[in-house]
């Protein structure tokens, strides 16, 4: 069964830095591409960007650009998303999610985490 | 970028209702690469339809995708209570990837 699962939620002070995580099982992990997926408060989902864990290719989202850094390390069956100086406005949940066809860089999502609520307060 | 615009934001129905959601392209897409997501309050989005008709794995027959170019549909014959969520169409064809703001069913 696959299965996507995320690290709880975070509150942090804008300026700090975070790491979030989704451990992926049931699937071979190096072989698909994963991305994360924002949804702010009451609005609707934006791409943010996906990896490549076999060999760590990356391709961001131009408004995600520079703002966030996706990672992987396969020998957990891990990806993160990570601030270095979180703003008010990356308060949001945040989702991670498994391409459908492992091989095609753009492709829907058919497996999703559960989310992770980031709150940045000051 | 291409850009996804649904229609209506809400559409209010009854239970046993149809349901026609709409989803506009800012330019053509291959019907191979337009998905469609439905998601319930508190929870994580669910693909519905992917490759503009095809139904993902246990989704039931009531839910149906249709279209091409920059007009898609997404039609749910008769609305269960659980049907009643947002909807969102996703294009797949070229990055960034980008979604449809949503569309609301509700209970009428």
């Amino acid at each position: 069964e696959v299965q996507l699962v995320q690290s709880g939620a975070e509150v942090k002070k804008p300026g700090e830095s975070l790491k979030i995580s989704c451990k992926a099982s049931g699937y071979s992990f190096i072989n698909y591409w994963i991305g994360w997926v924002r949804q702010m408060p009451g609005k609707g989902l934006e791409w943010m960007g996906i990896i490549y864990p076999g060999d760590s290719d990356t391709k961001y989202s131009p408004s995600f650009q520079g703002q966030v850094t996706i990672s992987a390390d396969k020998s957990i069956s891990t990806a993160y998303l990570q601030w270095s100086s979180l703003k008010a406005s990356d308060t949001a949940v945040y989702y991670c999610a498994k391409h459908a066809r492992g091989d095609y860089v753009f492709e829907n999502f058919d497996y999703w985490g559960q989310g992770t609520l980031v709150t940045v307060s000051s | 970028e291409i850009v996804l615009t649904q229609s209506p934001d809400t559409l209010s129905l009854s239970p046993g209702e149809r349901a026609t959601l709409s989803c506009r392209a800012s330019q053509s897409v291959s019907s191979s690469y337009l998905a469609w997501y439905q998601q319930r309050p508190g929870q994580a989005p669910r693909l519905l339809i992917y490759g503009g008709s095809t139904r993902a794995t246990g989704i039931p027959d009531n839910f149906s995708g249709s279209g091409s170019g920059t007009d898609f549909t997404l039609t749910i014959t008769r609305l269960e209570p659980e049907d009643f969520a947002v909807y969102y169409c996703q294009q797949y064809v070229t990055s960034p990837l980008t979604f449809g703001g949503g569309t609301k069913v509700e209970i009428k």
